[in-house]
């Protein structure tokens, strides 16, 4: 079976400083990954996704960024946090074909103070 | 472009009532999918279904129920005596061509509350 694993669970952070959140996916090849903020007000804002190694496609300019080192690793970066950062962070999966169901991460609260 | 509208912010019911969540959708896509996702406190969202566009049959999962009409875009979910456990915020969303069909489109959320 797999699973979604994502860290760190809870983040604070000052602003202005940098920021690095791990998402590993275990259990299947070739996913789709994605992530996902959620600020107040529950909505869920697609901020990257990829279909594979080095393929990272962005909906939201910002001061984010996202990598894929590896087929089932995905990281979320900023070099400089600022205050509309804070949210939670989801991370997601999905099989490579298209119109799958996503699998989620249990999330990163991330408050920048 | 493709939209799904969850016009109930927050419902709130008491222990054992029946109750609906709405979602209405819009594509111009033949080919499409529809989800329900649930969010409990912890945050994790969960997957709960996935249909077709050609599927209009209905499901039902123990006290969970999904009614899918082509005829009014919309695909409703009904939980059947209500629980506690069922307090979350619960997602409708579509995946088409339109929108790219590896990033479905999420409604904002229906915050379900379930009083004991």
């Amino acid at each position: 079976s797999q699973t979604i694993h994502q860290w760190p669970a809870t983040l604070v952070q000052p602003v202005g400083s940098p920021l690095s959140l791990e998402c590993t996916v275990e259990g299947t090849s070739n996913p789709n990954l994605y992530w996902y903020r959620q600020a107040a007000g529950r909505g869920l804002q697609l901020l990257f996704y990829s279909v594979g190694i080095g393929q990272i496609s962005s909906e939201v300019p910002q001061n984010l960024s996202a990598s894929r080192p590896q087929d089932r690793q995905f990281i979320l970066s900023s070099k400089k946090l600022l205050l509309s950062d804070s949210g939670f962070y989801l991370c997601a999966w999905s099989f490579r074909d298209r119109y799958n169901e996503q699998f989620f991460g249990p999330g990163t609260r991330l408050t920048v103070l | 472009a493709q939209k799904v509208t969850q016009a109930q912010t927050e419902i709130s019911v008491v222990e054992k009532e029946d109750v609906t969540l709405d979602c209405v959708y819009e594509t111009r896509d033949t080919t499409y999918y529809l989800f329900w996702y649930k969010q409990p406190p912890s945050g994790e969202l969960v997957f709960l279904i996935r249909r077709n566009s050609f599927d209009e049959q209905n499901e039902i999962s123990g006290r969970y129920s999904w009614n899918f009409q082509k005829s009014t875009s919309s695909f409703n979910f009904t939980i059947t005596a209500s629980q506690v456990v069922d307090s979350a915020v619960y997602f409708c969303a579509l995946s088409g061509e339109a929108g790219g069909s590896y990033i479905p489109t999420f409604g904002r959320g229906t915050s379900l509350i379930v009083h004991p």
